[in-house]
């Protein structure tokens, strides 16, 4: 059983251009997260898809930024017109839903894209 | 709204001694989840364990335990008889039952060194 991977592991782009990350999750797993870490600080929560559909977005999130998760397995996170602040790790963890209502499920993260915009 | 606590930036030790790791928490929930992670230098978060609010029982594992306290709104972390291969960040986290797909909220983290 495979865990969650992500590529590429690092990325160095110029302020500016667009840059596109790709994860893919624990292969029965329904709940795909993004994470942003900067170094020293613990990850903050971008967004998350339950399948396909992208439930919740956080502020941090701007509108340089989107992600999509066509069929439901693998999903790509787009920065548009990067910028210097956006120098991260960012970090991509699956879960599979409980069935119970109020249940909640494990996330396990894969190894993160470095992100360093120069 | 959730937030997680973690006091202590680093916290360096000679091998084989204990080392206790805090994490105070908030949250307005009755329904919640308390996490533990490791993030050696590699980078990648290391699930450890998961904890909700209705058990309170202290839980060991190996070289590691945890003791949650409710009243104190607290869950701490000790790693007996450290090793080297312990040195890494470890992140509390917490996880409300009524939050949209349990997204987690990460406390700051606490840089371990181990020395040998």
């Amino acid at each position: 059983d495979t865990g969650v991977s992500q590529d590429p592991r690092h990325k160095i782009t110029k302020r500016g251009q667009n840059v596109t990350f790709r994860c893919d999750p624990i292969s029965e797993h329904n709940r795909l997260y993004w994470y942003r870490q900067t170094l020293g600080q613990g990850p903050e929560f971008l967004t998350y898809f339950q399948n396909e559909a992208q439930l919740e977005k956080s502020r941090l999130l701007s509108d340089r930024f989107s992600a999509e998760r066509p069929k439901g397995s693998f999903s790509t996170l787009e920065i548009q017109r990067t910028e210097q602040g956006d120098s991260a790790m960012y970090l991509c963890a699956s879960s599979l839903a409980g069935g119970l209502a109020g249940s909640t499920d494990t996330q396990y993260f894969g190894p993160g894209t470095r992100l360093t915009v120069l | 709204a959730q937030k997680v606590t973690q006091a202590q930036t680093e916290i360096s030790v000679v091998e084989k001694e204990d080392v206790t790791l805090d994490c105070v928490y908030e949250t307005r929930d009755t329904t919640y989840y308390l996490f533990w992670y490791k993030q050696p230098p590699s980078g990648e978060l290391v699930f450890l364990i998961r904890r909700n609010s209705f058990d309170e029982q202290n839980e060991i594992s190996g070289r590691y335990s945890w003791n949650f306290q409710k009243s104190t709104s607290s869950f701490n972390f000790t790693i007996t008889a450290s090793q080297v291969v312990d040195s890494a960040v470890y992140f509390c986290a917490l996880s409300e039952a009524r939050a949209a797909g349990n997204k987690l909220t990460f406390g700051g983290g606490t840089r371990v060194l181990v020395k040998p």
